[in-house]
C-alpha cells in the first residue's frame, strides 16, 4: 500500500526555521496536506493543496511540492509550535488517503 | 457554526464491534464527504476511509476492507463508522473529519476513545 515518509523528529530554537519533509510516489500528481496537532488535541489544517495556508493560520507557516518531496517550512519558529506535524495525501487513484508517520517538531 | 460531535467512548471485548458516530451541524450534511482517521496512544494518524453522505459511496483502506462500515442517516445528518472483529490493536482515538473542497479536512469532530479489553 502507499506510504508517506516524514522524518521523526525535528528540532530548531527559537527564531530558526524548522522544515519537514514528506515523501511520496504519488506527490508529483497529488497535492499534500499539512496537519499541526498538539497533545490531546484533534489535528488543525496548516498547508492545503501544497502550499496554500487557511485563513488564521500565521504567516510564517508555507509549504511547497517538487518531485516525490513536499515540504512545510516554519519561518522564524516560536515556542507555541511545537507540536506533531503530519504530511497527508492520496495514493495515485485518489480513492484512498494516507498520512505520513509524523515529525515531532522541538523548539527550544 | 459547523460543527462534529461524536458519540461518547467505548469499551469493548476482543471480538465484539463498535458502532461510532458522528453528528453533522451547521452545514448541509450532504455536500461534503465524511473521513474517518484513528489514532493509538502515542501513535500517528491513520486514514481509515471516506463516505459520501449523498450517495452513501465509500472507500476503505485496504488495512480495514472486510472489518468497517461506513454508513449514514440523512434525516439526522449523522454518519457512522463500524468496526467488527474487534481486538486489542484497534484500541485508539477514532476521529470523523469533513473533507472540503480542496481535499482537506476542515473540521473534525471531538474524537472517541474506543478501548478493546478483555
Amino acid at each position: 500500500s502507499y506510504e508517506l515518509t516524514q522524518p521523526p523528529s525535528v528540532s530548531v530554537s527559537p527564531g530558526q526555521t524548522a522544515r519537514i519533509t514528506c515523501s511520496g510516489d504519488a506527490l508529483p500528481k497529488k497535492y499534500a496536506y499539512w496537519y499541526q496537532q498538539k497533545s490531546g488535541q484533534a489535528p488543525v489544517l496548516v498547508i492545503y493543496e501544497d502550499s496554500k495556508r487557511p485563513s488564521g493560520i500565521p504567516e510564517r507557516f508555507s509549504g511547497s511540492s517538487s518531485g516525490t518531496m513536499a515540504t512545510l517550512t516554519i519561518s522564524g519558529a516560536q515556542v507555541e509550535d511545537e507540536a506533531d506535524y503530519y504530511c497527508y495525501s492520496t495514493d495515485s487513484s485518489g480513492n484512498h488517503g494516507v498520512f505520513g508517520g509524523g515529525t515531532k517538531l522541538t523548539v527550544l | 457554526q459547523v460543527q462534529l460531535v461524536q458519540s461518547g467512548a467505548e469499551v469493548k471485548k476482543p471480538g465484539a464491534s463498535v458502532k461510532v458516530s458522528c453528528k453533522a451541524s451547521g452545514y448541509t450534511f450532504t455536500s461534503y464527504d465524511i473521513n474517518w482517521v484513528r489514532q493509538a496512544t502515542g501513535q500517528g494518524l491513520e486514514w481509515m476511509g471516506w463516505m459520501n453522505p449523498n450517495s452513501g459511496n465509500t472507500g476503505y483502506a485496504q488495512k480495514f476492507q472486510g472489518r468497517v462500515t461506513m454508513t449514514r442517516n440523512t434525516s439526522i445528518s449523522t454518519a457512522y463508522m463500524e468496526l467488527s472483529s474487534l481486538r486489542s490493536e484497534d484500541t485508539a482515538v477514532y476521529y470523523c473529519a469533513r473533507e472540503a473542497d480542496a481535499g482537506d479536512f476542515d473540521y473534525w469532530g471531538q474524537g472517541t476513545l474506543v478501548t478493546v479489553s478483555s
